[in-house]
């Protein structure tokens, strides 16, 4: 099993430019999550959703947008990339019922410049 | 709100001892979920434990323990006869359980360096 997939794993953007982070699972989980992780400061939560159609915020969703039209993709955007979005990001996973862990992906080192 | 303390910022300890890694906790909720997570130096997520509020009972799978203690908000994780790869930063977790694992809020993380 492919598990949760990112893509791209390395980003570099201009300030100001656009972009969407892909993340896709193939474990037909309901959950699906975006975290930043930044150097001192842990994972923090941008987005989620509890099923296709559903999105809500998290800690720190400004700058970010999403969607979730199918159970298996839930794409992150950044709309006009800012220095200060400088981080790795992480897509998570997990099924709505049952004693389960949250999956997570490689991750997307994104720097901004 | 919710709330992690990993005070430990970082941690050395010579291969073979123990060492513990401490986490706690702040929530209003009475039903909640604690999670630790490991990522080593290749930078992935790694699952180790997930405990919900009402389970007390303190846990060991091989090397690895963790005590739970609701009286002191407390999840510490302890390794005992450490080798080099546990080398890592942990990551203590939390969620409510309306929300099950689709919202979780991480400590700040404890980078544990085992020495050879």
């Amino acid at each position: 099993n492919a598990g949760v997939t990112q893509t791209p794993k390395f980003q570099v953007l201009k300030t100001g430019q656009s972009m969407t982070l892909q993340c896709a699972q193939d474990m037909n989980h309901e959950y699906m999550s975006w975290y930043r992780q930044d150097p001192g400061m842990g994972l923090r939560l941008i987005h989620y959703s509890v099923g296709a159609g559903i999105t809500d915020q998290g800690e720190v969703p400004n700058g970010y947008n999403v969607s979730r039209s199918t159970t298996e993709d839930f794409p992150l955007r950044l709309l006009s990339a800012a220095p200060s979005q400088t981080s790795v990001y992480f897509c998570a996973s997990s099924k709505r019922t049952g004693n389960t862990e949250a999956f997570f992906g490689q991750g997307t080192r994104l720097t901004v410049v | 709100a919710q709330k992690v303390t990993q005070a430990q910022t970082e941690i050395s300890v010579v291969e073979k001892e123990d060492v513990t890694l401490d986490c706690v906790y702040e929530t209003r909720d009475t039903t909640y979920y604690l999670f630790w997570y490991k990522q080593p130096p290749s930078g992935e997520l790694v699952f180790l434990i997930r405990r919900n509020s009402f389970d007390e009972q303190n846990e060991i799978s091989g090397r690895y323990s963790w005590n739970f203690q609701k009286s002191t908000s407390s999840f510490n994780f302890t390794i005992t006869a450490s080798q080099v790869v546990d080398s890592a930063v942990y990551f203590c977790a939390l969620s409510e359980a309306n929300f099950g694992n689709e919202k979780l809020t991480f400590g700040t993380g404890t980078r544990l360096t085992i020495i050879p």
